[in-house]
């Protein structure tokens, strides 16, 4: 069951903040965030597990809300190198089946 | 040291033809994934082999038929290649659910 991102796309300048959302209809067992940029493979960048807890990697964070079956990223204090596409994937059981988001291209710009 | 490493970068080949594309993991996991990415970016899940066995074989035609000889090692060959199988195939492996999933640089097919 692939997971609903959104905005599609963000533009931002240097220092502003987004968030990226992603949502399930099914109940879900993890949410791994990934960051691809143009040419290069994804890259990952935090998972949250069951427990609704919140993860940072330097000015990115995320949070899980079990309840509401959805995820968000928060980029905060954006920098250029913040741009690519971000990739939510989520797993409904421990069954090593990862269903990613459609992305959100995340353009920051001087 | 690369840590997933998939061979070849590019392959552009006509229809009808068959193709492998080879992935090897020194990271020591134990499980191992191919996903299909189009021209639109979607992320597809094909197959998870855990310790050279199947364990997701999602709706993928007859055609594409994964191999895992070792636990680092997969490889994806591909029969009657289509136009539409024109895509970036990447592999990836994992300690297995719930751990963090490392890409190989992926392999650029172009069917013509």
């Amino acid at each position: 069951q692939q997971p609903v991102q959104s905005p599609q796309a963000v533009i931002l300048r240097e220092g502003e903040d987004a968030v990226i959302n992603c949502s399930s209809s099914k109940a879900l067992y993890s949410v791994h965030w990934y960051r691809q940029k143009h040419g290069e493979a994804p890259v990952f960048l935090m998972i949250l597990l069951k427990g609704g807890e919140q993860k940072g990697h330097e000015k990115i964070s995320a949070s899980f809300n079990e309840k509401k079956q959805q995820s968000s990223l928060y980029l905060t204090a954006s920098q250029l190198s913040y741009s690519g596409t971000y990739f939510c994937g989520t797993e409904i059981t421990n069954d090593y089946k990862l269903s990613f988001g459609a992305g959100t291209t995340v353009t920051v710009r001087a | 040291d690369t840590a997933v490493s998939q061979t070849p970068k590019y392959l552009v080949t006509q229809m009808g033809n068959d193709k492998s594309i080879k992935c090897e993991q020194n990271l020591g996991h134990d499980t191992m994934y191919w996903y299909k990415q189009d021209s639109k970016k979607f992320l597809k899940i094909m197959f998870s082999y855990n310790n050279k066995e199947l364990i997701i074989n999602e709706t993928v035609p007859n055609r594409f038929s994964p191999k895992s000889p070792d636990k680092a090692h997969l490889n994806l060959h591909i029969n009657s290649l289509e136009l539409g199988d024109s895509a970036v195939y990447f592999c990836a492996s994992s300690y297995g659910t719930s751990s963090p999933l490392h890409f190989g640089n992926g392999t650029r097919l172009t069917v013509t």
